[in-house]
Order: structure tokens, then C-alpha cells, then sequence
């Protein structure tokens, strides 16, 4: 299993600004993911975080909106740039561990991000 | 691709009443498949999984799911509803693309536990 942490767990923002979310995990993994969860709706995946590559962006998300860092086996961050109120969403990371059973993600428990 | 639907947005049950929470999906390879729960303002936990093996699973807090091929559809169950049971609920499934696992989710349950 994994433990993850998120900083921060909730913040208002004013538009125009931009905000680094940051996730830690307690070992060293392979592959992250940032997912987006706006309001009432199912979660919708942003990008994939590889440990010293670019990151993949899925359809309908670019680097120059959310850029990702991934320093590390243990940490990444994705930041939302130049927010507006339809980025008012919860922000979970979550990272792909492989055991016994297959593999398995688990998530943290989430940044919930205010937009005025 | 893939995909998964999930039936009833809002799904109301009476404590000691089963619960029954609908998902299909559509995945062109062999699907993993996942229920996540979550509580108010908290994030996602793995209730259950079906990988391989047996298609009846079983998973945390009482609930199971059965993977049935022949109709795409993986229904979670549990027998008799508790008031801690109030939750979203997600169905999942997972491409698993050689060294890590892409999650497409459904749009979720809300499960709501009346006395």
C-alpha cells in the first residue's frame, strides 16, 4: 500500500492567480497521476507523472495550464495557472503500486481549490 | 478505449435494506475492475477489486461485486445497508498499459441510508 499527503488540503484563490498543489508519497513509485473532480462530477484524469520524463497530458488538458514536476520518486506537484472559477475543483494525486494481486491505485486525499 | 456506466446517480436504501449499486463498462482488452468509496471531504478508497480468478469478490465493510462477462457489469452489493455506508461510490476500470494502471471512472452513486 501507499500513504499520500497533499499540501495544501483546501485554498481560495482569486482569478488570475496560480497555485501549486504538492504531493507526497511514504515510497518510492514509479508512475503518478493528478486527477481533477469538479463539483458534483467523477474524476477525470490530467496528466501522468513519470519520475524524470515529461509528464502525458490527457485530451483537453495542457502543460502551460497545469504543469507538473516530478523531482523525485516520492514527490510531485502540479500547479493551475492563471485560475478562473471553472478550475474551482477537488485536485486528488493518486500512484499506481504493483502487488501480489496486480496493480492497484491509491489516492490522496485530495485539494479542494476555490476560484473567485 | 474504455468506458463505464454507471445507473442511478442517487440511490436511496433503508438501514438493514441491500444495497445494490449498478456498473457497466466497455474496454476492449480484458478489464481490471474497481470500486472506490468516498466520504464527505475526504478522498477516494479502494473498496474492491477483480483482476483475475474468481469473479465474485469480496472487499471492505461487507461489500462484494461480481464480474459478469456475458453482461459487462460489475454490481456492487451488500447485504444489509448501515447509516456509515452514506457515501459516493465509483466504478472503475483500469488499462493496464505494462508498468502502471490508466483509471477511466464512472460519474458515481450517491448512496443515501435512511432509518
Amino acid at each position: 500500500s501507499a500513504v499520500i499527503s497533499q499540501k495544501p488540503s483546501r485554498d481560495i484563490c482569486q482569478r488570475g492567480t496560480s497555485l501549486t498543489i504538492q504531493c507526497q508519497v511514504d515510497s518510492q513509485v514509479t508512475m503518478m497521476f493528478w486527477y481533477r473532480q469538479q463539483p458534483g462530477q467523477s474524476l477525470t484524469l490530467i496528466a501522468t507523472a513519470n519520475q524524470g520524463s515529461e509528464a502525458t497530458y490527457e485530451s483537453g488538458f495542457v502543460i502551460d495550464k497545469f504543469p507538473i514536476s516530478r523531482p523525485n520518486l516520492t514527490f510531485s506537484t502540479l500547479t493551475v495557472s492563471n485560475m478562473s472559477p471553472e478550475d474551482s475543483s477537488i485536485y486528488l494525486c493518486s500512484v499506481d503500486i504493483r502487488n501480489r494481486g496486480g496493480n492497484e491505485q491509491f489516492f490522496g486525499p485530495g485539494t479542494r481549490l476555490t476560484v473567485l | 478505449a474504455q468506458s463505464v456506466t454507471q445507473l442511478g446517480s442517487h440511490v436511496s436504501v433503508s438501514e438493514g435494506a441491500l444495497v445494490l449499486l449498478r456498473c457497466n463498462y466497455s474496454s476492449s482488452v480484458p478489464p481490471y475492475l474497481f470500486w472506490y468509496v468516498q466520504y464527505p471531504n475526504q478522498g477516494l478508497q479502494l473498496l474492491l477489486k477483480y483482476t483475475t480468478g474468481a469473479t465474485l469478490v469480496k472487499g471492505i465493510n461487507g461489500f462484494e461485486a461480481e464480474f459478469k462477462k456475458s453482461e459487462t457489469s460489475f454490481h456492487l452489493t451488500k447485504p444489509s445497508a448501515h447509516m456509515s455506508d452514506a457515501a459516493e461510490y465509483f466504478c472503475a476500470v483500469s488499462e493496464f498499459t505494462g508498468t502502471a494502471s490508466k483509471l477511466t471512472f464512472g460519474t458515481g452513486t450517491r448512496l443515501q441510508v435512511t432509518l
